[in-house]
């Protein structure tokens, strides 16, 4: 069974603060995802990977960056925190076009 | 470009009523379409893609190229059936997914 490991459930931090967000995945596949789940938005792409130290921009990047020095290994990074990237944060591996999720991170920024 | 719609945000019926949740896609090719469902404080899931042609937990959904649908039905449904149930579209290959906004199920007992 596939495991997608995000390394935090909830996370609290400060306007202009720089978060990492971490997602691990344990199956060796090439694409990895990060979404950001807002009601009545669903989800919304920020960044993906189809390889190590690749990135294409999603939807919505901006405000965030990428890293994926790793294979196992997609971390979302928000430059500087703002309000309004309150939100819950979905990471997802991909193999055949099915895409295997995290639990999610929920983040707050005050 | 490629855009997935969920009219419906929130969709009641009663337990044992028959279920359809709605599904268009906008697409220029051959599409790969997939459910995904998020019971209350669980991960998201895949519960079916169209290309398996199976039935998961009693739901069915069909790929309607004409109308350009995928809707998601079950003749009965369950309490268990409660939660937010995501469509969703993919070129294929390695592509990027897109999910549309979600309908939320509420089964009344």
């Amino acid at each position: 069974d596939v495991k997608v490991t995000q390394s935090s459930r909830y996370l609290v931090k400060r306007t202009g603060e720089k978060v990492f967000l971490e997602c691990v995945q344990d199956m060796d596949h090439e694409n990895m995802f990060w979404y950001r789940q807002d009601p009545g938005l669903g989800l919304r792409l920020i960044y993906f990977s189809y390889d190590v130290k690749m990135k294409e921009k999603g939807d919505i990047p901006e405000g965030y960056s990428v890293s994926r020095e790793k294979k196992e290994r997609f971390s979302l990074i928000l430059e500087s925190a703002s309000t309004n990237q309150t939100s819950m944060y979905l990471c997802a591996s991909q193999n055949e076009a099915t895409q295997h999720f995290g639990d999610g991170t929920r983040l707050s920024i005050l | 470009a490629q855009r997935v719609t969920q009219p419906e945000k929130l969709l009641s019926v009663f337990k044992g009523a028959p279920v359809e949740l709605k599904c268009n896609y906008s697409y220029s090719g051959s599409p790969e379409l997939f459910w995904y469902v998020q019971y209350s404080r669980q991960r998201l899931q895949l519960l079916l893609r169209h290309i398996s042609r199976e039935s998961i937990k009693g739901f069915t959904a069909d790929l309607n190229k004409g109308e350009t649908s995928f809707h998601l039905k079950k003749p009965f449904a369950q309490e268990e059936d409660s939660a937010m149930y995501y469509c969703a579209l993919s070129g294929g290959g390695y592509q990027k997914v897109t999910f549309g906004t979600g309908t939320k199920l509420q089964v009344i007992p």
